[in-house]
């Protein structure tokens, strides 16, 4: 069965540092999304992307982060900056479509200290 | 601001017995709605998913119910089984687009033997 995979699954920064969190969405998928969970929270929506541009973005989603899809199957997060309250599992999505069901990845739980 | 929200935080039920999880939504434009179960350390998995069309969907093992009315959704399972405990969240389309969710809080499902 497809998958979302996410790299690395753990990853552990230093505030002031810039991650780059990896995705592979499903192959046939069109619509990307970076989603966060802080613990204990709610899933929270960062961004959705397609056709090689941003197409929505939340409050949370500022000039600290941008997306990118280097080639035909990577879709990654990076935080420029990273801050304390930037810990949390970062989820990563795709749909075929934009009002289908999104298919989650397993999460990278980020860490700054 | 408009939201989604679940109405109890835990749940606890016996194996064999059915469970009724229950979901308020504030965003009368939502015309998708999706349940989410999310195992410990794992991204949401896919439930369940109904149009705004639709008052009952079912699955295997599972029913979801929406009353547009009152605006609210619920995800039955019968005969609960040990592997169905998680956290179990709706999420809903929006606001603004089809493409982002906006998920409730999560009520956490514990199956007791």
């Amino acid at each position: 069965e497809p998958e979302v995979t996410q790299t690395p699954s753990h990853q552990v920064t230093q505030m002031g540092q810039e991650v780059i969190l990896r995705c592979v969405p499903i192959s046939n998928h069109l619509y990307f999304y970076w989603y966060r969970q802080i613990l204990g929270q709610k899933v929270e929506f960062l961004v959705s992307f397609y056709n090689n541009e941003i197409s929505e973005k939340s409050e949370i989603f500022d000039d600290q982060f941008s997306v990118e899809r280097p080639d035909g199957s990577n879709f990654t997060l990076k935080i420029r900056s990273t801050k304390l309250e930037d810990s949390a599992m970062y989820f990563c999505a795709s749909s075929v479509s934009g009002g289908s069901e999104a298919f989650f990845g397993q999460g990278t739980r980020l860490t700054v200290v | 601001g408009e939201s989604v929200g679940l109405h109890l935080p835990t749940l606890s039920v016996q194996e064999g017995d059915n469970s009724i999880i229950n979901c308020a939504y504030s965003n009368s434009a939502s015309d998708y709605f999706i349940w989410y179960k999310q195992e410990s350390g794992k991204g949401p998995q896919f439930i369940i998913d109904i149009r705004s069309n639709m008052d009952k969907r079912q699955g295997q093992r599972v029913t979801v119910l929406l009353n547009k009315t009152v605006k609210h959704l619920s995800l039955q399972i019968a005969a609960t089984q040990p592997g169905d405990s998680a956290v179990y969240f709706c999420a809903e389309n929006g606001p603004g687009s089809a493409r982002q969710l906006t998920f409730g809080s999560g009520t956490q499902l514990t199956v007791l033997p």
